[in-house]
């Protein structure tokens, strides 16, 4: 089946610096990739729409400057948060669309001290 | 616009009896729904899909889901639980462009 490899799995950084989130698909070509937040015991929150060659669909309330987000080629999409604050702590998850369906990678654990 | 909707945020069961997590959705035209599950610390593993063909639904770990446009649901279910079913249950509905809309989840218990 379709795999999705997300990096770090967890990290932790200092209040200030920026920290960058690695989504791969493996074993498929994803055109479109999707990065979500998800706070302790609630649901996913779609942050933006990650496409291939062109610039990223943020939803309402995500501030683009804030969490920047590359798609550089086919399996390969970044989400940079830039200057970390402790409200940006928070568990990081992407996916890669194929055949109409998701494939979600491991999640990021980001605590920002 | 198309939504979906599960009921009871919790559901705590005991080892051997019947699971049932409840979603209702929402649309105006025939909808695609997921059922995925989410373990401590990981992400999302699909657990089944509807996608217009077959109403019953079955998918991994012995789970199944009916798909009934007259009540508008597409309810989770499991004939007995396992202690490792206990996880983070979230109903999803494809909407436009690929993206999806996941419902609020509903947390599984199994006592043993």
């Amino acid at each position: 089946g379709a795999v999705v490899s997300q990096h770090p799995s967890w990290v932790i950084c200092k209040s200030g610096t920026s920290v960058k989130i690695e989504c791969r698909s493996l074993d498929f070509q994803a055109t479109t990739m999707f990065w979500y937040r998800q706070f302790p015991k609630q649901s996913l929150m779609l942050m933006a729409t990650s496409n291939e060659g062109s610039k990223a669909t943020y939803e309402q309330g995500v501030e683009k400057d804030k969490f920047l987000i590359n798609h550089a080629s086919l399996t390969l999409s970044t989400l940079t948060v830039t200057s970390a604050h402790p409200e940006d702590s928070s568990f990081y998850i992407c996916s890669a669309s194929l055949s109409m369906q998701q494939y979600f990678g491991a999640g990021t654990r980001l605590s920002v001290l | 616009a198309q939504s979906v909707t599960q009921l009871g945020s919790h559901v705590s069961v005991s080892e051997g009896a019947l699971v049932l997590l409840r979603c209702n959705y929402s649309s105006s035209v025939p909808p695609y729904l997921f059922w995925y599950v989410q373990y401590p610390n990981q992400g999302l593993q699909l657990l089944l899909k509807y996608t217009s063909a077959a109403t019953l639904v079955k998918g991994i770990n012995g789970f199944e889901a009916e798909f009934k446009k007259s009540e508008t649901s597409f309810h989770l279910t499991k004939p007995s639980a396992h202690m490792r079913d206990a996880a983070e249950y979230f109903c999803a509905v494809r909407l436009t462009g690929n993206q999806f809309y996941f419902g609020t989840g509903t947390s599984l218990t199994v006592i043993p």
